[in-house]
């Protein structure tokens, strides 16, 4: 079964700290990786997208990365704001279906 | 704007009442699918739609319907809601969703459905 693992749960950071999500997976055949954040009571927001050959990708303070060997992610949010607050979900698409994480909650605090 | 619209965003009904949620998208994407949410269980496919007239089950579709009769709306039919459906749905569109594609999924608002 294709199963898509985020950890921590949650997390809380200081405001103007870094911090990393993992997320693991094992999806089979892969097509690309998707980092979505999602604010409270709204709707997914794409961050990335990442195939096979990309190993990392930015955008703006988010940074993904992919190693298609081990399958494992990341995203590392660098110098976070409050507006970071969020869950972040990891979604694999392979296979012609869209597998998700179950989300990572980060609370950034002043 | 491009977006994908839902309706009702917020829903409370009592078990065996039939209800829909439209979704709607003016993108012109081929592809749409219906997503709920509950904690800790992040998002679940209920259905999905390749293209118009072509539908799928996800992982979740006991209880629910679907229909793409036009490419932009793809309604979800609770034709007799019970309490285990109480959730966050979300209706989600996108370009194609074929192997080696990379286009993102858009989102709608979503839609809180409580079932007494």
């Amino acid at each position: 079964k294709n199963q898509v693992e985020q950890s921590p749960q949650s997390l809380i950071i200081l405001e103007g700290k870094n911090c990393t999500l993992q997320c693991n997976y094992t999806v089979s055949p892969f097509s690309n990786l998707r980092w979505y954040k999602q604010d409270t009571g709204r709707g997914p927001v794409s961050l990335t997208i990442m195939t096979f050959s990309e190993n990392t990708k930015s955008n703006r303070r988010y940074t993904a990365t992919l190693d298609a060997d081990t399958k494992q992610s990341s995203l590392h949010i660098t110098a976070s704001q409050l507006s970071d607050s969020a869950s972040y979900i990891c979604v694999v698409f392979g296979d012609y279906k869209l597998s998700f994480g179950a989300g990572t909650t980060v609370t950034v605090r002043a | 704007e491009a977006q994908v619209t839902q309706n009702p965003r917020y829903l409370i009904t009592v078990t065996g009442k039939k209800l829909t949620v439209t979704c709607s998208q003016n993108m012109n994407h081929e592809y749409m699918s219906w997503y709920r949410q509950d904690p800790g269980l992040g998002l679940r496919q209920i259905y999905y739609s390749m293209n118009v007239e072509v539908t799928d089950k996800g992982d979740v579709p006991e209880g629910y319907k679907v229909s793409r009769k036009e490419k932009r709306n793809f309604p979800l039919i609770l034709e007799s809601p019970s309490p285990n459906q109480t959730s966050l749905y979300f209706c989600a569109s996108s370009p194609t969703l074929l192997a080696g594609d990379s286009y993102e999924q858009y989102f709608g608002p979503g839609t809180r459905l409580t079932v007494t």
